[in-house]
């Protein structure tokens, strides 16, 4: 069956600009992730959303990073005023409930501000 | 809070030559143990997992034992080919769907 797709796959963007990043996770996943990956500070959680409970935003860096799912299924993560520090790869995960955390990441977007 | 550390890189050899990785974990409670692999220009996979003490993860000809006395979990081959070089993560998650927890990754290179 199709995996976790993420749209899109490079993002080139001038500093202060907007940005949305999308996830699709895998059909019938409860729960999705984001984490970004960047060369000084490896893979970082940045938030996760589990069927209809409030999400644990406890990872992102700043009040310029948001994310939200919609009908328990895509998710956008947008994130505002673009600084080059968010140059990276951000992940997008999902897992079934109760499947001992086993998390299925898509392929990821990069992410450059100029 | 839970961390994991694992051996930096990069770590090169020759193939059919062994492989160990070694990754340590610092958690409360008993987590659930995994090794991720990131091949070239791919997506992170999962390579194995464990989810209680004692566990052995294995796939691919890797192995990994989940060592609570030692709070361990490195990853082994007996013998590693070209098509291993990647980049390979040890990482950890609580109880339930939580957060996965990722130590900094070691890029293993092998040579002919």
């Amino acid at each position: 069956g199709a995996g976790v797709s993420q749209s899109p796959s490079n993002k080139v963007t001038e500093k202060g600009k907007d940005v949305e990043l999308r996830c699709d996770p895998i059909s019938g996943h409860t729960a999705l992730y984001w984490y970004r990956q960047s060369l000084g500070q490896g893979l970082e959680f940045l938030i996760y959303f589990q069927g209809n409970s409030a999400p644990d935003k406890s990872g992102l860096p700043s009040d310029r990073f948001s994310a939200e799912r919609t009908g328990g299924s895509v998710s956008t993560l947008t994130i505002q005023r673009t600084q080059q520090e968010d140059s990276a790869v951000y992940l997008c995960a999902s897992s079934l409930e109760r499947s001992y955390n086993e998390q299925f990441f898509g392929p990821g977007t990069r992410l450059t501000v100029l | 809070g839970d961390s994991v550390t694992q051996m930096e890189g990069p770590v090169t050899l020759s193939e059919e030559a062994f492989l160990t990785i070694n990754c340590t974990y610092t958690a409360t409670g008993y987590p659930s143990l995994f090794w991720y692999v990131q091949y070239p220009g791919e997506g992170l996979q999962l390579l194995l997992k464990a989810t209680k003490a004692d566990d052995k993860g294995s796939n691919k000809g890797f192995e990994a034992t989940y060592r609570k006395e030692t709070t361990s979990f490195h990853l082994e081959k007996g013998s590693v080919q070209v098509s291993d070089s990647a980049v390979y993560f040890c990482a950890l998650s609580g109880s339930g769907n939580t957060p996965l927890v990722f130590g900094k990754g070691t890029r293993l290179s092998v040579i002919a």
